[in-house]
């Protein structure tokens, strides 16, 4: 089993500044997705295939990374964007996903 | 538009079984696979099985397999997953999602049905 590890756990940010979300996955993979998570909502697809923004998600989510090391972006944080990260590798089975990163708003 | 509804969820003692069902209209069930995910209260995403379009590929993770089967139902837009044997540990809220293909991105869930195991 490919085991994901995100970092970090939880970031207080302010609006308008850049996070960054890592997930180091535990072998070479190329299938890695990003799901935002928002409180009493079900996941919603963000970037697909490392760095594929899905349709419809404002320009400053970003993904990017290689191998074991996959990265998640926002350039100017916003209040809507407070939530759980979650990444997902559909590279072997079982799939599965990072252990959550939370971001709040400060 | 593309929409999943879990049903099924509810209270059921250890030990118990259960059967959760996810309806699916706005696109094509049988060209799809289909995946169940379950989130424990205040923790992370837990991938548990998928099936793929015709029922005959099925893969379990490791903390279901042996208790839990998925099947689905094609002329029904239906997917199901049995819960046998259940366990406190069982408790969350199970999705159900959908893919192109078997290693392709889940890119439309459902809103999740609460299951809790509890004496």
């Amino acid at each position: 089993e490919i085991v994901l590890t995100q970092s970090p756990d939880f970031q207080s940010v302010t609006p308008m500044e850049k996070v960054t979300i890592t997930c180091r996955a535990s072998q070479s993979i190329a299938r890695l997705h990003w799901y935002q998570q928002k409180p009493d909502q079900s996941p919603k697809l963000l970037i697909n295939y490392v760095s594929q923004p899905v349709s419809g998600v404002p320009s400053r989510f970003s993904g990017s990374g290689s191998g074991t090391d996959f990265t998640l972006t926002i350039n100017g944080l916003e209040a809507e964007d407070a939530a759980a990260y979650y990444c997902l590798q559909t590279s072997s089975v079982p799939h599965t996903f990072g252990q959550g990163t939370k971001v709040e708003i400060k | 538009q593309v929409q999943l509804v879990e049903s099924g969820g509810g209270l059921v003692r250890p030990g118990g079984s259960l059967r959760l069902s996810c309806a699916a209209s706005g696109f094509t069930f049988s060209d799809y696979y289909m995946t169940w995910i379950r989130q424990a209260p205040g923790r992370g995403l837990e991938w548990i099985s998928y099936i793929s379009t015709t029922g005959a590929a099925i893969y379990y993770g490791d903390s279901v397999k042996g208790r839990f089967i998925i099947s689905r139902d094609n002329a029904k837009n239906s997917l199901y997953l049995q819960m046998d044997s259940l366990r406190a540990e069982d408790t969350a809220v199970y999705y159900c999602a959908r893919s192109n293909k078997w290693n392709d991105p889940l890119d439309y869930w459902g809103q999740g049905t609460l299951v809790t195991v509890s004496s």
